[in-house]
């Protein structure tokens, strides 16, 4: 198992483009997050799903969009780059949300805007 | 919402010496606290976690406990290693505390722990 993975690693971009984020898990999770991570602010939550076809917001989704159309994977889209969206993004993702189930974290995705 | 503090920012220690990493937290309602552990240029990884009904739990070198009246849960790490050199979160989460039935992790802002030879 790959567990979580991310794509890309890194990425530059300049001030009002656009790209997504692909995050796809292998552990048949129900449960994937999209957190963003700056310094000395911890990780903070974007956009979470609770299953294939749906999407809601976290704590800071503005700028953002998302999509789960297949179970495994979970994208995250800026329509529109802002230097403010300059951060390191984290995909999580749970089998369920009954219990405490464990967040399973991929290695990240570093965004520069410009 | 829930509001989680973390102290200290930073904090060295000689090998074999105990590390202690404090958090505290403002919902009462929180009943899951995971610590995590990330290396560079990884993302975090579950260390240790606590529930609401226990105080205290340990494995090998780690424990955790938790102090609901007070608020406040802490890592130890004893004996430690140049490996255990990392960033430390804490978190807090209500179970099914988003829409949809979700687990909301609010973090802590890391503490970047070093292990001196």
């Amino acid at each position: 198992n790959a567990g979580v993975t991310q794509t890309p690693k890194f990425r530059v971009l300049k001030t009002g483009q656009s790209m997504t984020l692909l995050c796809a898990q292998d552990m048949n999770h129900e449960y994937m997050y999209w957190y963003r991570q700056d310094p000395g602010m911890g990780l903070r939550l974007i956009h979470y799903s609770v299953g294939e076809g749906t999407t809601a917001k976290g704590e800071v989704p503005d700028g953002y969009n998302v999509s789960r159309l297949k179970k495994q994977n979970f994208l995250l889209g800026l329509e529109s780059a802002a230097p403010s969206q300059t951060s390191v993004y984290f995909c999580a993702s749970t089998r369920t949300s009954g219990g405490f189930e464990t967040q399973y974290f991929g290695p990240g995705t570093r965004l520069l805007v410009l | 919402g829930e509001n989680v503090e973390q102290h200290p920012s930073t904090l060295s220690v000689q090998e074999g010496d105990s590390a202690v990493i404090k958090c505290t937290y403002s919902d009462s309602a929180s009943n899951y606290f995971p610590w995590y552990k990330q290396e560079l240029g990884k993302g975090p990884q579950l260390i240790i976690d606590i529930r609401s009904n226990v105080g205290e739990k340990k494995d090998q070198r780690i424990a955790v406990t938790l102090n609901k009246t007070a608020k406040h849960f802490s890592l130890h790490i004893t004996e430690t290693q140049p490996e255990d050199s990392a960033v430390y979160f804490c978190a807090a989460s209500i179970l099914g505390g988003l829409t949809g039935g979700g687990n909301k992790l609010t973090f802590g802002t890391g503490t970047q722990l070093k292990v001196e030879l």
